[in-house]
């Protein structure tokens, strides 16, 4: 298997403008996991979704963050309007079961000037 | 809420043994999950301990006693190629991982 699969591997955009990052879990995960890390907050869970649902967006940091799974092989997190303390490396990871292993993607870095 | 608290800096040598430690404070608690990520890499799985005790993975050790809170990672004959982050992660009833702020292993020659 590829892997968990990330598009694109770094972007940058100006401040205001729309940002949307692709996931492709690994065949056969149920679980998908959104990530967000800095040096300031370290790795932060945003949401996560089991079977193509949302589960708990408790980590969404505001209304300006959305993110969908209308497969079970395509995720996305959106950000609308971007703004600069938005910058960081974005994780998209998926999970057979849901567990304690999960599998991590190569990551978005996000640059928002 | 939950919290975990491990060091923030690690060195060693070569060819020697060395200890991060992890403590947790939580609720609603399965086992807690240790990743190694590199510089520019994504975090890795290494190990995890649903129950008391020691896991055993190569190089890898992992211990969990869940009556202290508090676990580590013992990492033997080290060798270059482990210098990395390393992330001790609770494992939750709401089956999420909540992420330590990891620990830089430095390994010297």
């Amino acid at each position: 298997d590829a892997g968990v699969i990330q598009s694109p591997r770094h972007e940058v955009t100006e401040m205001g403008q729309e940002v949307t990052l692709r996931c492709k879990p690994i065949s056969g995960h149920d679980y998908l996991f959104w990530y967000r890390q800095t040096m300031m907050r370290g790795l932060e869970l945003l949401i996560y979704f089991n079977n193509n649902v949302p589960i708990d967006d408790s980590g969404m940091p505001e209304d300006r963050f959305s993110a969908k799974m209308p497969n079970a092989s395509f995720s996305t997190l959106k950000i609308q309007p971007s703004e600069p303390r938005d910058s960081a490396v974005y994780f998209c990871a998926s999970s057979p079961d849901g567990a304690y292993e999960q599998y991590f993607g190569p990551g978005t870095r996000l640059t928002v000037t | 809420g939950q919290s975990l608290e491990q060091p923030s800096e690690v060195t060693a040598v070569e060819g020697a043994i060395v200890q991060i430690n992890c403590t947790y404070q939580t609720s609603g608690f399965y086992g807690l999950s240790w990743y190694q990520q590199h510089d520019g890499g994504a975090p890795t799985f290494l190990s995890y301990n649903g129950l008391d005790g020691l896991e055993e993975t190569g190089r890898f050790s992992s211990f969990l006693s869940r009556s202290d809170s508090y676990g580590y990672l013992l990492l033997q004959e080290l060798q270059m190629k482990d210098s990395a982050s390393y992330f001790c992660a609770v494992f939750g009833s709401a089956r999420q991982l909540t992420f330590g702020s990891g620990t830089q292993l430095t390994v010297l020659p």
